[in-house]
């Protein structure tokens, strides 16, 4: 079946500190890649996407590379702000069909002024 | 342009009553889906609609339903409310259908409480 993996959350940092949160995916088919942010009380925002192999997805300072061989999608920023604190979400969708997205469980990432 | 409007945005029922939400997607976007947030199961897929016609379902009971109209709104109806289906229900809308790199635009969520 189709599933993504993430880190164990929750994570805390001090502000500017560098951020790295895993991914890593199964899938049947060729999947296109995203990762999705929740702020308390709100919907889902997408932060970054890659649609194939070797894409860097990139946003915010946030990026994500597309990586086929091993099967990841790793989140980084180098310098983390309080404002970053949120719920992040990676998540795949095949690309035939479907419009469903299939999420990871969330990492809570907390920062600290 | 207005963003994906999903109604009430709070909800209190009692276990074995019926309960509708609603969903208004972006406009000219005219493929809706819905999914369920919970602590436990996380982000889950419960069905996708494109022009009022239901393209795919996630693994749920019969107990939820949905419909599209013909503006693309959306409903999505759980009868029989149990304890468990006390969740956040996000809406998301993409302006067609079977593309897997166009980005779903999600609503702020319905939060239903079953007591």
């Amino acid at each position: 079946g189709n599933s993504v993996t993430q880190m164990e959350g929750p994570v805390t940092l001090s502000e500017e500190a560098f951020l790295t949160i895993n991914c890593t995916y199964t899938a049947t088919g060729y999947p296109s890649l995203f990762w999705y942010v929740q702020y308390p009380g709100e919907g889902l925002q997408l932060l970054l996407k890659a649609t194939k192999a070797d894409d860097k997805g990139s946003n915010k300072g946030f990026e994500a590379t597309y990586r086929k061989e091993t099967t990841s999608f790793h989140l980084e920023k180098g310098s983390v702000q309080v404002s970053d604190s949120a719920v992040y979400f990676c998540a795949l969708r095949l690309l035939q069909g479907a419009q469903k997205l299939v999420f990871g469980q969330g990492t809570r990432l907390t920062i600290n002024p | 342009k207005a963003g994906v409007t999903q109604t009430p945005r709070y909800l209190i029922k009692t276990r074995g009553q019926q309960v509708t939400l609603s969903c208004s997607p972006i406009s000219g976007h005219r493929s809706v889906s819905w999914y369920q947030q919970t602590p436990g199961q996380g982000l889950q897929f419960l069905f996708e609609y494109f022009s009022e016609t239901q393209r795919n379902k996630g693994n749920f009971p019969g107990r939820f339903s949905g419909r599209q109209f013909s503006n693309s709104r959306s409903e999505m109806n759980v009868s029989t409310l149990e304890l468990g289906d006390s969740a956040l229900y996000l809406c998301a809308s993409s302006p067609e259908a079977g593309v897997s790199y166009n980005e779903q635009f999600f609503g702020p969520g319905t939060r239903l409480t079953v007591l």
